[in-house]
């Protein structure tokens, strides 16, 4: 089943703005994950987030968590032109070494 | 630290050729290794875990005999699509799991590799 539906599907903002992305999984999950793929390359780690974890910070991201609800966001403060990419939560399936399911993505655009 | 490399990065092939593509971790060992496929303005699809030693594993509507994966040491595996067909030309990601990871962690991902079939 998908998991990790995350939205808006685009988002366009002026530079300076913050930018607030969503997530939203279906089970039980071990951690959640975001991700930034800039076009057509691999994928960039931005922070992992535990289930018993509310919120975390790292440098202009913010990310929250909220098991009871399914969700996250991951909030871009003070966004640059070089925050242009997508966005991917993903979710682990709550044991071991496992694979990730990704959402759709969040195309993020910052216009200068 | 943690980087994982995929060759080639990008390949164009014939429509009934196979193609092997290799993911290693550079300077960390991985008992497991994922395969991912991401269509054009799509998400990632998990394709397979890859474990060291011992059979991939496939999900759901990924034929294992098409897309042949060996995970011959910690640190390389490798995913063959055989005989392929335009329908899978798609970019290919691999991730790796560090070794002494105790739960579900980081995985690292590789730049991936586009794959064109005629």
């Amino acid at each position: 089943s998908q998991q990790g539906e995350e939205d808006p599907q685009a988002l366009s903002i002026q530079e300076g703005e913050n930018a607030t992305m969503n997530c939203s999984y279906k089970t039980s999950i071990n951690n959640l994950q975001w991700y930034r793929q800039n076009s057509g390359r691999g994928l960039v780690h931005l922070i992992l987030i535990r289930s018993n974890e509310r919120e975390k910070h790292s440098g202009r991201l913010r990310v929250t968590l909220d098991t009871s609800k399914k969700s996250s966001s991951l909030l871009i403060t003070a966004s640059r032109a070089a925050d242009t990419a997508s966005y991917f939560c993903a979710t682990d399936r709550g044991g071991g070494a496992d694979g990730l399911t990704f959402g759709k993505g969040t195309h993020l655009i910052i216009q200068p | 630290g943690a980087v994982v490399s995929q060759h080639p990065s990008w390949v164009i092939c014939k429509s009934g050729t196979s193609v092997k593509i290799e993911c290693r971790s550079l300077d960390f060992q991985a008992t497991t290794m994922f395969w991912y496929r991401q269509f054009p303005k799509q998400s990632l699809m998990l394709m397979a875990t890859s474990n060291e030693g011992s059979k991939a594993t496939y999900e759901q509507g990924v034929e294992k005999d098409k897309f042949l994966i060996n995970h011959a040491s910690l640190t390389l595996s490798t995913l063959t699509v055989t005989s392929a067909h335009p329908e899978d030309s798609s970019f290919y990601i691999c991730s790796a799991e560090p070794r002494l990871a105790g739960v579900a962690d980081t995985q690292y991902f590789g730049p991936g590799t586009r794959l064109t079939v005629l």
